[in-house]
This record gives C-alpha cells, structure tokens and sequence, in this order.
C-alpha cells in the first residue's frame, strides 16, 4: 500500500528555536496532505490542509505564522515550528491523499517534539 | 465542540470474543465514515470504511455498521485477535479528503 515517511521521528529542543518536520509520500503523488497534533487522550487536531503549490489552509486557532507549512512539491510537505516554546510539545502527525487515493489519507508515523 | 465521539476510552475482550466499538456523531451533513488503527508511537493506518449509502460494510473479521437516524457507527471485531489490541479511532468526513477524528478507543484483546 501507499507509504507515507515523516522526519524526525522525535526531536527534542531549546526553547526559541524552530524545528522543521518532513512529511513525504513515497510511491504517490500527494496532491493534498494534512497535518495533525495530538494531545495525550485526545484526539488527532488537525491543524492545517496543505495543498501542492498553494497557500495552506489553517483550522480556526492555529497560528500561521507559528506553524509554517510549505507543500513545494506532490511528495514533500513540511511543518516547520517557529520559535518552538514548550506549550508546543506535542506528538505531530501527517497524512496524505492524492488522487488515487481519495478515499483513503495515509499517514506517517508521526514526530515527538518536546521543547525544553 | 466534539463533532465525532467515542464515549468509551478502553475496552478490553477476552481473545475469540467479539469486540464492539462505538462511534457517535452530531453533524448530519457527514456522508463517508472510517475506522483507523493505532499502535503506540506509530501514525494511525486506515482500517475500515462505510459510506452514507450503505448501514453495513465487511471486510474479513472487521465489520462497521452505520445507523444514521441515530448518527451512530459501530466497529465488530470477530473473533478478537491479541495482535487486535492498539487504539481505534473512528473518523468521519462531509467533503472529500477532511477528516474529524473521535479521541479514539483503547483496545485490549487479553489472550
């Protein structure tokens, strides 16, 4: 089935510094990908639909300034975590979908991010 | 406010039983319902799907039943495997390629 790679796995940092997350579609073309936080016992939240070539859209209450998604290409999107602070720790998650996978979003395996 | 719920936070089914995971949801307009699996520290992988149109979907021990009228959806898992035991998350969507999540089920399949 299709595979979705997401690096760091976990990252640790100090607070201030930014950390970029890559989410990659590995053997499709991922016209649109998602990205997730997930807070422990709850939910995954998404926070942004990133689009190949477009702008993202966010969900209400997540920062665009602070979570900067770039979709440059159909297999690569990245979240990118500016001035990480550490109300931001979290489990981040991505998936994608494409066209011939519509019905279905494939995630990745998810980044650990703690900010000391 | 919770569009998709899963009011039960763990279950846990003796190996050869059946499991039984529920899924309720408030927003009508919602037309294409998933089930995910999810092991620790890995991303959910999809699992099961049922669109509006239909009240039953089966896929080998895996069945989902969907009650609209109720805006209910339930997972059957028979016979319960211990490999089974991983958090199940039920997802709903009312346009293509956006998903809300219920904050998921834990699932113990005890051997």
């Amino acid at each position: 089935g299709a595979v979705v790679s997401q690096h760091p796995s976990r990252v640790i940092c100090k607070s201030g510094t930014s950390v970029k997350i890559e989410c990659r579609s590995l053997d499709f073309q991922a016209t649109t990908m998602f990205w997730y936080r997930q807070f422990p016992k709850k939910s995954l939240m998404l926070m942004a639909t990133s689009n190949e070539g477009s702008k993202a859209t966010y969900e209400q209450g997540v920062e665009k300034d602070k979570f900067l998604i770039n979709h440059a290409s159909l297999t690569l999107s990245t979240l990118t975590v500016t001035s990480a602070h550490p109300e931001d720790s979290s489990f981040y998650i991505c998936s994608a979908g494409g066209a011939t996978t519509n019905e279905k979003l494939f995630f990745g395996s998810g980044t650990q991010l703690s900010v000391l | 406010d919770q569009q998709v719920k899963q009011n039960s936070p763990s279950l846990s089914v003796q190996e050869g039983r059946i499991s039984i995971l529920n899924c309720d949801y408030t927003n009508s307009m919602f037309d294409y319902f998933l089930w995910y699996k999810k092991y620790p520290a890995e991303g959910p992988t999809f699992l099961i799907s049922i669109s509006s149109i239909k009240d039953k979907n089966e896929d080998g021990r895996f069945t989902v039943f969907l009650n609209k009228s109720a805006k209910h959806l339930s997972l059957h898992i028979v016979p319960s495997q211990p490999g089974d035991s991983a958090v199940y998350f039920c997802a709903a969507s009312a346009r293509a390629n956006q998903f809300y999540f219920g904050t998921g089920t834990s699932l113990t399949v005890i051997p």
